[in-house]
């Protein structure tokens, strides 16, 4: 157990639709990552929270939101929905704001859109 | 901007063999460069990394230099076993406004025989 939560680990869901995926850092740590891993894209880095507040963003669609909450939790909002997005959503999470510190990854949510 | 190219496998090995993974990168400026690994049905652990030139990171019998002259970080490891069979994905960091996030290559797929 990494210590990062992930919830669900599955979800399938038809195009169109909105879902939420779910994360809690690690303990101690103020910063979440957001990352996607498809087969053809590879992982690719989302959008970054340092506190609640926003401190990166890459290659995060605009359907695709994100918030920090004041206890540290994260949530990833996709919306309009479309096959493509189905993918392994990763969060990570890290004591600070730079990478040197470390980051520490959850097990991940599997979204399929059907 | 930044890019990581490592060799996609996958890679077939007998237990004992010497491994070499290669990955080379392109970036702007110093980045950090990191060895990560996913096994089946997990998220992806740190497994050593390197912050400047000729650092060498290494960690359960995994090594890699950071070079710059060539730009690569090159993972190998002298005698591998069926448990290290898994994804290895080489990664660098980058800083935007104090924020950091990273750049996977596409990963490798080693494959351990007894």
């Amino acid at each position: 157990d990494s210590g990062v939560t992930q919830t669900p680990k599955h979800l399938i869901t038809a195009t169109g639709q909105r879902v939420t995926l779910r994360c809690s850092p690690r303990s101690g740590d103020l910063s979440v990552y957001w990352y996607q891993q498809s087969l053809d894209q590879g992982l690719q880095f989302l959008i970054q929270y340092y506190n609640g507040e926003e401190r990166a963003k890459g290659n995060i669609l605009e359907r695709f939101s994100a918030q920090q909450f004041p206890d540290l939790h994260s949530e990833l909002n996709l919306s309009s929905l479309e096959l493509g997005d189905s993918a392994l959503y990763f969060c990570a999470s890290s004591p600070g704001d730079r990478i040197s510190y470390g980051y520490t990854f959850g097990s991940g949510t599997r979204l399929t859109v059907v | 901007g930044n890019s990581v190219t490592q060799m996609e496998g996958p890679v077939t090995l007998s237990e004992e063999a010497f491994l070499t993974i290669n990955c080379t990168y392109t970036a702007t400026g110093y980045p950090s460069l990191f060895w990560y690994v996913q096994y089946p049905g997990e998220g992806l652990q740190l497994l050593l990394k390197a912050t400047k030139a000729d650092d060498k990171g290494s960690n359960k019998g995994f090594e890699a230099t950071y070079r710059k002259e060539t730009t690569s970080f090159h993972l190998e490891k002298g005698s591998v076993q069926v448990s290290d069979s898994a994804v290895y994905f080489c990664a660098l960091s980058y800083s935007g406004g104090g924020a950091d996030g990273l750049t996977f290559g596409k990963g490798t797929h080693l494959i351990i025989q007894p």
